[in-house]
């Protein structure tokens, strides 16, 4: 399988506990990028990493939630102290670096919160 | 800031045709993508237009009209499996690649 993989693909956990996504990009993608997504809504952008540097950080949803891509390859997604709202699916895409490629995403993690 | 605005759904015939469309305000406009998404599934690449006029890719065509921040995606010979969100999607550009998405448009094809 040669594509954009996330694991876990669910998510369920208890309000106050940390979790954890992690994201696998295609191999030559450079570009990660990481969505959220709610029920009737598009994705809404989070943040992205352009090999291991993360450029743009600032729509990330509140300082619970950070991003890190140690070695410019699989990323991690974590969030703490979850609250009910933080229930969506996180989407997880890459791409290379050229002008017009293509985002590929990946199948989501969806967290539920209780 | 990116304003988009695309009908939140729309229902047609199977066989018929239907067009989606979408109306964006971005700063820094540098194209725009359309990605279909399955319930509960990833969205998928559909197309990506940056000059004006229309791109036929078999039965879909994307359109594009940059002076008036407009765009169309049109599904022909519709069919059942074309039920799904319709994502229009500007690119923006500036230094760094930050695709935006509207809400999507909820497309339902019946017999």
């Amino acid at each position: 399988d040669t594509g954009v993989s996330q694991d876990p693909r669910h998510k369920i956990t208890k309000r106050g506990q940390n979790v954890t996504f992690r994201c696998d990009p295609i191999s030559e993608h450079n570009r990660l990028y990481w969505y959220r997504q709610t029920l009737g809504q598009g994705p809404e952008f989070l943040t992205y990493f352009q090999n291991e540097a993360q450029l743009e950080k600032s729509r990330l949803l509140s300082d619970r939630f950070s991003a890190e891509r140690p070695k410019g390859s699989f990323s991690t997604l974590e969030i703490q102290r979850t609250e009910q709202g933080d229930s969506a699916m996180y989407l997880c895409a890459s791409r290379t670096s050229g002008v017009a490629d293509t985002q590929y995403f990946g199948p989501g993690t969806r967290l539920t919160v209780l | 800031g990116q304003n988009i605005d695309q009908p939140t759904e729309m229902t047609a015939t199977e066989g018929a045709i239907v067009q989606i469309n979408c109306t964006y305000q971005t700063s820094g406009f540098n194209g725009l993508f359309w990605y279909q998404q399955h319930a509960g599934e990833a969205p998928t690449f559909l197309s990506y237009n940056v000059l004006d006029g229309l791109e036929e890719k078999g039965r879909f065509s994307s359109f594009l009209s940059r002076s008036k921040g407009y765009s169309y995606l049109l599904l022909k010979e519709l069919q059942m499996k074309d039920s799904a969100s319709y994502l229009c999607g500007p690119r923006v550009s500036g230094g760094s690649y930050i695709p935006t998405f509207g809400r999507g448009t909820s497309l339902i094809v019946h017999p």
